[in-house]
């Protein structure tokens, strides 16, 4: 079956690093993508990996690796509008996103 | 408008009736996707087209549920005899060129809560 696990909730401090781990079971792999979603919003995209390796992005950057198939979002600097969640989706052998639950970041000053 | 757009932002009706929800994509936006969200819940995928055609309906759960494009561009998913586990936030989204493109980016209207009594 199709599998996509992340942590359903995570605390950190404002100013702080921290790091949202995904694990994935699809049939075929053709990218993984990371989504901001803030309370009652719609979803946003965040980073796209298709190839093994880090890619950064200003304060997030985005980790593949798809020998374990494994990815993590890496957000530096936290600041309290990046409480949100962070949804991680594979895009499968047919070009279907599958989505996780969503990792509800909570932010402390 | 500039980005996709939705009406209505919230729908409140009672079992059994019929509801029309209305996807407005992005301008030049060839596919565009109907998702359904649940309370802590990542989006959980119900039809996308490519053009005016449904390229896949795989996640339509039952004969109840239906959306046409006709046009390539405006959508809409039409639920027939509303069950109460049909509540839920129901999100469209569309991108450029499709999921085999690039990066296939997804950009999402703010979505239409469906409430069934």
């Amino acid at each position: 079956g199709q599998n996509i696990d992340q942590p359903t909730e995570m605390t950190a401090t404002e100013g702080a690093i921290v790091q949202i781990n995904c694990t994935y079971q699809t049939s075929g792999f053709n990218g993984l993508f990371w989504y901001q979603q803030h309370a009652a919003e719609a979803p946003t995209f965040l980073s796209y990996n298709v190839l093994d390796g880090l890619e950064e992005k200003g304060r997030f950057s985005s980790f593949l690796s798809r020998s374990k198939g494994y990815s993590y979002l890496l957000l530096k600097e936290l600041q309290m509008k990046d409480s949100a969640s962070y949804l991680c989706a594979s895009l499968d052998s047919n070009y279907q996103l599958i989505w996780g639950a969503g990792t509800k970041l909570i932010i402390k000053p | 408008g500039a980005g996709v757009s939705q009406t209505p932002s919230n729908k409140v009706t009672e079992k059994g009736k019929y509801v029309e929800l209305r996807c407005d994509p992005i301008s030049g936006h060839t596919a565009l996707y109907w998702y359904r969200q649940s309370l802590g819940q990542g989006p959980e995928f119900l039809i996308y087209f490519q053009g005016t055609g449904a390229a896949d309906d795989s996640g339509l759960p039952n004969d109840r549920f239906f959306a046409v494009r006709p046009e390539g561009s405006v959508s809409t998913l039409k639920i027939q005899r509303t069950e109460r586990g049909d509540s839920a936030v129901y999100l469209c989204a569309s991108s450029l060129m499709g999921p085999t493109a690039n990066t296939g980016e997804l950009f999402f209207g703010e979505g239409s809560r469906l409430t069934v009594l």
